[in-house]
């Protein structure tokens, strides 16, 4: 099966600063997601980037794409202390597989 | 739309009980996911439907799990019967098109303790 693997596990970083997590796959894909999952909660949409494309922009979120690496970045820029979660990549290809997620603190 | 309905949110049953999971998925959704999730697996996918019909219950478990979508805006996930090591937070999502063509809406999960 598909999945995605998330790179660093856990990651803890000042209010402000960014925040950068990578995903690692292993066949080819037709698109990347990411999505969020605050404690206690159900997993959030954040974005998906298709195998065509190589960098996508939501609000303070950027994603990129490497193809030739098999390999995704999110990028939360200007991190605040509500951006804390656990984040999960999934890649696609007709099926759906999420990773163990990365644990994101954001101190105050 | 008020998103991806399931319920209950928390369910404690005593092993050998059946216990049955409702999810009401987003109108006009075609696509309906069974999630488990736990601190030693992970993320889990136990069946996917694509409208209304299963297409991959390959993550099943065994038979004492099985799911259900009668129509398109409800579906079942049940477990008889229950044991233990069945405690953990399952979640329903559904989307649009085929499996991973676009972004799931997950539900809020029941939380489901086997004692």
């Amino acid at each position: 099966s598909q999945q995605g693997e998330e790179d660093p596990q856990a990651l803890s970083i000042q209010e402000g600063e960014n925040a950068t997590m990578n995903c690692s796959y292993k066949t080819s894909i037709n698109n990347l997601q990411w999505y969020r999952q605050n404690s206690g909660r159900g997993l959030v949409h954040l974005i998906l980037i298709r195998s065509n494309e190589r960098e996508k922009h939501s609000g303070r979120l950027r994603v990129t794409l490497d193809t030739s690496k098999k390999s995704s970045s999110l990028l939360i820029t200007a991190s605040r202390a509500a951006d804390t979660a656990s984040y999960f990549c999934a890649a696609n290809n007709n099926d759906m597989r999420f990773g163990a997620g990365t644990r994101l603190t954001v101190k105050p | 739309d008020a998103g991806v309905i399931q319920s209950p949110r928390h369910e404690v049953t005593e092993m050998g009980q059946e216990v049955t999971l409702r999810c009401k998925p987003i109108s006009g959704h075609n696509s309906l996911f069974w999630y488990r999730q736990t601190m030693m697996r992970g993320l889990e996918l136990l069946i996917y439907f694509n409208n209304n019909v299963p297409i991959d219950d390959s993550g099943m478990p065994e038979d004492r799990f099985s799911a259900k979508m009668p129509n398109a805006s409800f579906s079942t996930l049940k477990i008889q019967p229950s044991e233990p090591r069945d405690s953990a937070v399952y979640f329903c999502a559904s989307s649009l098109g085929d499996r991973g063509s676009y972004g799931y809406t997950f539900g809020s999960g029941t939380r489901l303790t086997v004692v």
